[in-house]
């Protein structure tokens, strides 16, 4: 099994650019989320799905879209990127079930010119 | 606001001796709680969870303490080693607002084992 796979690894915009971050899981998981991490911070939570066709807002979800059309994968689209959104991207998935732990990609890099 | 915090940024122990790793929260909407493991350029793993009708719960080297009035949870490694040298979140979710893939995170506490 791949797990939760990200891509690219590491992306450099320029202000205004826009992009979308790959996410893909394997596992069958309902639940699927994003989270940035900042230096000195810890991860924070952009947004979220519980399932196909469902989708919510985390802590941190300005400047960001995302859509889930499928179990399998939940892409997070920045429409027009600015240098607060430079940071490190982790997609995450899980069961639906109580206790079910995340499972984490291996991350993407993001840096805003 | 930080709902969960983990005061000590580092950590330095000898291998073979314990790591203690602190956790503090303030949302007493949290009822379960977590500790991931990160590696460098790699994505945090999950390395061991207590519910709180729990205080205690093992794995293997690993234990996670958990003091509910005192809205405090440690990570107990013993012996540690070398390979255990990470960053070590700490995070919590509350069945009331959410489920585990809602984690609130600390901002993590970097392990060192010195051979």
């Amino acid at each position: 099994n791949a797990g939760v796979t990200q891509t690219p690894k590491f992306q450099v915009l320029k202000t205004g650019q826009s992009m979308t971050l790959q996410c893909a899981q394997d596992m069958n998981h309902e639940y699927m989320s994003w989270y940035r991490q900042d230096p000195g911070m810890g991860l924070r939570l952009i947004h979220y799905s519980v399932g196909a066709g469902i989708t919510d807002q985390g802590e941190v979800p300005n400047g960001y879209n995302v859509s889930r059309s499928t179990t399998e994968d939940f892409p997070l689209r920045l429409l027009s990127a600015a240098p607060s959104q430079t940071s490190v991207y982790f997609c995450a998935s899980s069961y639906r079930s109580n206790n079910s732990p995340l499972h984490f990609g291996n991350g993407t890099r993001l840096t805003v010119t | 606001d930080q709902q969960v915090k983990q005061n000590s940024p580092s950590l330095s122990v000898q291998e073979g001796r314990i790591s203690i790793l602190n956790c503090d929260y303030t949302n007493s909407m949290f009822d379960y709680f977590l500790w991931y493991k990160k590696y460098p350029a790699e994505g945090p793993t999950f390395l061991i969870s207590i519910s709180s009708i729990k205080d205690k719960n093992e794995d293997g080297r690993f234990t996670v303490f958990l003091n509910k009035s005192a809205k405090h949870l440690s990570l107990h490694i013993v012996p540690s080693q070398p390979g255990d040298s990470a960053v070590y979140f700490c995070a919590a979710s509350g069945r009331g607002g959410g489920s585990n893939y809602k984690l609130t995170f600390g901002k993590g506490t970097l392990l060192t084992v010195n051979p």
